[in-house]
């Protein structure tokens, strides 16, 4: 299994660009999520989903968005990228019930904005 | 106000010691989790072990377990007899379950631990 899968690894764009991150589960999980991590603060969660068609915010969504039209998709947009959205960002899934919820992370995505 | 609070930013401790990591967490949800993760220089993230709110046992993995302590709020990892390739990140999180667990975990802001020879 490939588990959780982000592209690209890594990515540099200037203020005002536009991109999106992917992210692909091949476990069947129904909850997704996008989080970012900073020096000093660990992972906040941007967004996330319980399932396709289904999506909400999380601690810092301003500038990005989310849609899932399948359970193995949860693609994250930046639509005008800005120096303070230099970061890494991971994706991870998991189960919503019946299981602890441990979540599985994709390999991190490591953006920065010049 | 802070759900999970790491008080060492960082860590020096020699090889073959045993190291505690210290976490404390804040909830009113009677159902959560707690979780350990690991993220080396290499940057994935590994999770470590896990403890519920209702297991009456400390959670074991190796060398590794959690001093769960529920009225402290406190959900420190312990390593036992440290080794160079533990040096890293180390995450504390929680999960709510009473709310369908849809908020997913919630993360402190890490301890970074180096391990000397």
């Amino acid at each position: 299994n490939a588990g959780v899968t982000q592209t690209p690894k890594f990515q540099v764009l200037k203020t005002g660009q536009s991109m999106t991150l992917q992210c692909a589960q091949d476990m069947n999980h129904e909850y997704m999520s996008w989080y970012r991590q900073d020096p000093g603060m660990g992972l906040r969660l941007i967004h996330y989903s319980v399932g396709a068609g289904i999506t909400d915010q999380g601690e810092v969504p301003n500038g990005y968005n989310v849609s899932r039209s399948t359970t193995e998709d949860f693609p994250l947009r930046l639509l005008s990228a800005a120096p303070s959205q230099t970061s890494v960002y991971f994706c991870a899934s998991t189960f919503i019930a019946g299981t602890t919820g441990e979540l599985f992370f994709g390999e991190g995505s490591r953006l920065t904005v010049l | 106000a802070q759900k999970i609070t790491q008080t060492q930013p960082g860590m020096f401790v020699q090889e073959k010691e045993a190291v505690t990591l210290d976490c404390t967490y804040d909830t009113s949800d009677p159902s959560y989790g707690l979780f350990w993760y690991k993220q080396p220089s290499s940057g994935e993230m590994i999770f470590l072990i896990y403890q519920g709110s209702y297991d009456q046992q400390n959670a074991t993995e190796g060398r590794y377990s959690l001093n769960f302590q529920k009225a402290r709020k406190s959900a420190n990892l312990v390593i036992s007899a440290s080794q160079l390739g533990d040096s890293a990140m180390y995450f504390c999180a929680m999960r709510e379950y009473s709310g369908g667990g849809a908020d997913g975990l919630t993360f402190g802001k890490g301890t970074h631990l180096i391990i000397q020879p």
